[in-house]
């Protein structure tokens, strides 16, 4: 089973549509993260949970939200989608203790398309 | 802030070539580096790391060395293979900024 779970695997939405992305994890690992995958411009980081009660904004947050459930859990939410928003997005999770070397586990990623 | 510059792709080569891509980076301090591979359709997965100065990750024939007076992490394979074709990224990570920094990647193909 992988350790890192994505839903949905592909989304097709329309402008204006609220869409929410969910990441699950069975690593045990306190991080998770949000990342933005476009041609060329390699990953970008849109949000990151240290633990249940500590959300902090990435290079790119305008536009998304997040909400950490549990530790396991971690989910994205574009509350109203636009075509530029169209991308490949990752959920990673990571260990906090030092030997890890911040040391990331990716999923296998959400292809989202905004017409 | 910290940045990692990585050899601008494509880059395609023929089965059983030697493949070098370059990776600088610019950081204080003294980052973990990482090189991350990402076959097609799937997510980005850990290749090799190297976390002080000098040493050497290595895995599945690649290698890279952590070379801090050149502020560079170059990753090399001696002979490559069909199914080494995928987007490569470099990154580190330095103490303290608890969040990875990404190169651009660079997309290898190998052809027979």
């Amino acid at each position: 089973d992988a350790d890192v779970t994505q839903t949905p695997r592909n989304r097709i939405t329309k402008t204006g549509k609220r869409i929410m992305l969910e990441c699950s994890q069975t690593k045990g690992h306190d991080r998770m993260y949000w990342y933005r995958q476009d041609p060329g411009l390699g990953l970008q980081l849109i949000y990151y949970s240290f633990d249940v009660k500590d959300i902090n904004k990435g290079e790119i947050s305008d536009g998304y939200s997040v909400s950490r459930q549990a530790q396991a859990k971690f989910s994205l939410s574009l509350e109203s989608a636009i075509p530029n928003q169209t991308a490949l997005y990752f959920c990673a999770t990571s260990d906090s203790g030092v030997s890890s070397y911040n040391e990331q586990f990716f999923g296998p990623g959400t292809r989202l398309t905004v017409l | 802030g910290d940045s990692v510059t990585q050899m601008e792709g494509p880059v395609t080569l023929s089965e059983e070539a030697f493949l070098t891509i370059n990776c600088t980076y610019t950081a204080t301090g003294y980052p973990s580096l990482f090189w991350y591979v990402q076959y097609p359709g799937e997510g980005l997965q850990l290749l090799l790391k190297a976390t002080k100065a000098d040493d050497k990750g290595s895995n599945k024939g690649f290698e890279a060395t952590y070379r801090k007076e050149t502020t560079s992490f170059h990753l090399e394979k001696g002979s490559v293979q069909v199914s080494d074709s995928a987007v490569y990224f470099c990154a580190l990570n330095n103490f303290g900024n608890e969040k990875l920094t990404f190169g651009t990647g660079t997309r290898l193909t190998i052809i027979p």
